[in-house]
C-alpha cells in the first residue's frame, strides 16, 4: 500500500506547465527529501529529481522539484508528448523503516 | 553501471522464487540495493533493501518472513527469494540501486517478471 499521496492524472497541452503533487507525512516528507520517478510503459522507473529538487545530469530543466513540510512537488514546463509518462514521489519513512512511493500520476499530453 | 536481473519466472502457489541482480560498472559494496515490485497495472512497492557491504537487511512489513535478500559478493550478485507465492505476488520485480540507505535509487534493473499461477 503507498503511503504517499499523489493525484491519479494530470495533463496538459504542448508547451503547457503540469503541476503533481506528493503529500505525506511527518516520518517521510516531513523528515526525509522527496524524490521523483518516471516511467514508460512497459520499462523500469527512471530517477527523475533527487533531495527534493536536484536534477541528475541528462535530465532536462523543464523539471523541477519543490518540497514544502510534508508535501512535495513535480513541475513540467513546456510539456512536450514524449513527458506522457507515470511519475512516482518516494522518500524514506522513519516509522517504518523503510523507502516508501506515490500512488503515482498518470501524465497525459493532450 | 547494469544491473542485469534474471529471466520471467512461473511458479504455483505455495512455491519459492529466487530472483538475481547481477551489479556492474560501480564499486559493488558501495551502494545498496533496493527490490521493489509493481503488479500489473499497478503502482511501486517497496520490499526491502540490503547491504552489499556487510549484507545487513531490511523488510517491507508486508513481506517480513516470506522474503530473504542475500548477496554473492565475488561475482557481485544480489538475490531475492520470496516463499509462499500466491497469486497477488504475480508481479514485475525490480532490483535498483541507491548511494545512501535513505537516499534516492538511481539505477535500476530491467525487471522480471514473476507470474504465479497454479
Amino acid at each position: 500500500q503507498s503511503v504517499l499521496t499523489q493525484p491519479p492524472s494530470a495533463s496538459g497541452s504542448p508547451g503547457q506547465r503540469v503541476t503533481i503533487s506528493c503529500s505525506g507525512s511527518s516520518s517521510n516528507i516531513g523528515s526525509n527529501p522527496v524524490n521523483w520517478y518516471l516511467q514508460l510503459p512497459g520499462t523500469a522507473p527512471k530517477l527523475l529529481i533527487y533531495t527534493n529538487d536536484q536534477r541528475p545530469s541528462g535530465v532536462p530543466d523543464r523539471f523541477s522539484g519543490s518540497k514544502s513540510g510534508t508535501s512535495g512537488s513535480l513541475a513540467i514546463s513546456g510539456l512536450l508528448s514524449e513527458d506522457e509518462a507515470d511519475y512516482y514521489c518516494a522518500a524514506w519513512d522513519d516509522s517504518l523503516d523503510g523507502q516508501v512511493f506515490g500512488t503515482g500520476t498518470k501524465v497525459t499530453v493532450l | 553501471v547494469q544491473l542485469v536481473q534474471s529471466g520471467a519466472e512461473v511458479e504455483k502457489p505455495g512455491a519459492s522464487v529466487t530472483v538475481s541482480c547481477k551489479a556492474s560498472g560501480y564499486s559493488f559494496t558501495f551502494y545498496y540495493i533496493h527490490w521493489v515490485r509493481q503488479a500489473p497495472g499497478q503502482g511501486l512497492e517497496w520490499m526491502g533493501i540490503i547491504n552489499p557491504s556487510g549484507g545487513s537487511t531490511s523488510y517491507g512489513d508486508n513481506f517480513q518472513g516470506r522474503v530473504t535478500m542475500t548477496r554473492d559478493t565475488p561475482t557481485a550478485t544480489v538475490y531475492m527469494r520470496l516463499s509462499s507465492l500466491r497469486s497477488e505476488d504475480t508481479a514485475v520485480y525490480f532490483c535498483a540501486r541507491a548511494p545512501e540507505r535513505r537516499g534516492a535509487i538511481d539505477y535500476w534493473g530491467q525487471g522480471t517478471l514473476v507470474t504465479v499461477s497454479s
